[in-house]
């Protein structure tokens, strides 16, 4: 089955730092969610993108569907950001569920 | 309805006794997804609803879990005869269509916290 695999599974960053999360997925795909669930456990959406690249404030996303991966960019990170970031993405063919990765766990240090 | 609504929010049972889970999903999104998330673990997909097509059951761990989906919107997740393996926090989603590029944007509920002792 499709393999969606994320990296690092864990980060400690200092308030203010920049970081590049990935999401590498081998298999074809035609729908791509990233999530951020806080230390509550609520699951939050911050982009969807298939394709191309967003940007939200301080997180920017980008996916390149051909080369199988997309990279989650956090910009002057806050103690708020912590938690753990997921990636889930639905593949082309089969049905239209969504796999999720492995995730990220993010610390962010005051 | 605003979001996604789980009930209860937390359940304690006993090993062996059924549980039924509830998810109120926002009001006008045919797709429905039901997840499992263990402690420090990733989310496990169970089953989705689409409309009034059959759902993906694929992932549903062993024939004690079965879910229905009652006039397209609201969903009950029943375990029958739970084991400790059972504990975990069940999450529902919903999205506008499944399968349409755009429409399929998910949103979580709060969870419902299984525990079973």
């Amino acid at each position: 089955g499709i393999q969606v695999e994320q990296s690092p599974p864990d980060l400690i960053l200092q308030e203010g730092a920049n970081s590049t999360l990935r999401c590498n997925f081998s298999d074809s795909v035609n729908n791509l969610q990233w999530f951020h669930q806080n230390p509550w456990g609520q699951l939050i959406n911050l982009f969807y993108i298939p394709s191309g690249t967003k940007q939200n404030g301080r997180l920017s996303a980008t996916t390149v569907a051909t080369e199988r991966y997309s990279l989650l960019y956090i910009s002057s990170s806050q103690t708020t950001d912590s938690g753990v970031y997921f990636c889930a993405v639905v593949l082309t063919s089969g049905t239209y569920k969504y796999i999720f990765g492995t995730g990220t766990r993010l610390k962010v240090l005051a | 309805g605003a979001g996604v609504s789980q009930s209860p929010s937390n359940k304690v049972t006993e090993k062996g006794k059924d549980v039924e889970l509830r998810c109120d999903p926002i009001s006008g999104h045919t797709a429905l997804y039901w997840y499992r998330q263990s402690l420090g673990q990733g989310l496990e997909f169970l089953i989705y609803f689409q409309g009034n097509s059959a759902p993906d059951k694929s992932g549903l761990p062993s024939d004690r879990f079965s879910a229905e989906r009652t006039g397209g919107s609201v969903s009950t997740l029943t375990i029958q005869r739970t084991q400790q393996e059972d504990s975990a926090v069940y999450l529902c989603a919903s999205s506008l269509v499944a399968g349409t590029a755009g429409a399929n944007v998910l949103t979580f509920g709060a969870g419902s916290r299984l525990t079973v002792l």
